[in-house]
């Protein structure tokens, strides 16, 4: 059963700052793996997709990675501004039985400070 | 604007009532999924639909039931509502079974509390 962790849970940072977010997985047999943005009492927002055969994507200041092989993802974002603060998720998609879903991690708190 | 519309965002049951949660999207997307969302567990799927008329189990399927009888609603039902099911409910819906960029929309969500 694949499982999903992120480190750290939570992370307090100041204004400007580069800062890089973990998602790990247990089985590496995944189709693609997305990073969500979560703000409170909303619902997520999609940040990134890569496929299994990428090894990053990027978009604007924010630049995900993928290495399949050691079960690892990270969210790198670039000079941290206040409204980045939000619920950060990565979840993965594998050859399951569920087909449709991926697998979700508990997510990182992300505090940016001015 | 065009999303995920979910109904009601907060509501308070009591332990062995029944609700129905809705979940309403116009952007003519075939899947859709119901999930729920738990302090340091992330999101775990309940049921999901892959067209109008079907349904099946997620992770968790079990105290709930769901419908699909229009394509462009998805309802989730607790039958006699249990503190367990205490959480933040959200529905999301794609137009393909997600093996796209951006595939999944998510509505806004549903804070349930069962006492």
């Amino acid at each position: 059963k694949q499982e999903v962790t992120q480190i750290p849970a939570a992370l307090s940072v100041p204004e400007g700052e580069n800062l890089v977010l973990n998602c790990s997985f247990t089985d590496s047999a995944i189709y693609n793996l997305q990073w969500f943005r979560q703000d409170p009492g909303k619902g997520l927002t999609s940040l990134l997709l890569i496929q299994s055969s990428q090894r990053e994507q990027t978009s604007g200041r924010l630049n995900a990675s993928l290495d399949k092989s050691s079960g690892r993802s990270t969210l790198y974002i670039a000079a941290s501004q206040p409204g980045d603060s939000a619920t950060y998720l990565c979840a993965v998609k594998g050859w399951d039985n569920y087909g449709q879903n991926f697998v979700f991690g508990p997510g990182t708190r992300l505090s940016v400070l001015p | 604007n065009a999303g995920v519309t979910q109904t009601p965002k907060f509501r308070v049951l009591k332990t062995g009532q029944s609700m129905t949660l809705l979940c309403a999207q116009d952007m003519n997307h075939e899947y859709m999924y119901w999930y729920r969302q738990d302090p340091g567990m992330g999101l775990r799927l309940i049921h999901y639909s892959v067209g109008e008329g079907t349904t099946a189990k997620g992770e968790v399927p079990d105290g709930y039931n769901v419908s699909r009888l229009k394509k462009q609603n998805f309802l989730l039902g607790l039958e006699s509502a249990a503190p367990s099911q205490t959480s933040v409910y959200f529905c999301a819906s794609s137009y393909s079974n997600g093996y796209s960029s951006n595939g999944y929309t998510f509505g806004s969500g549903t804070r349930l509390t069962v006492v």
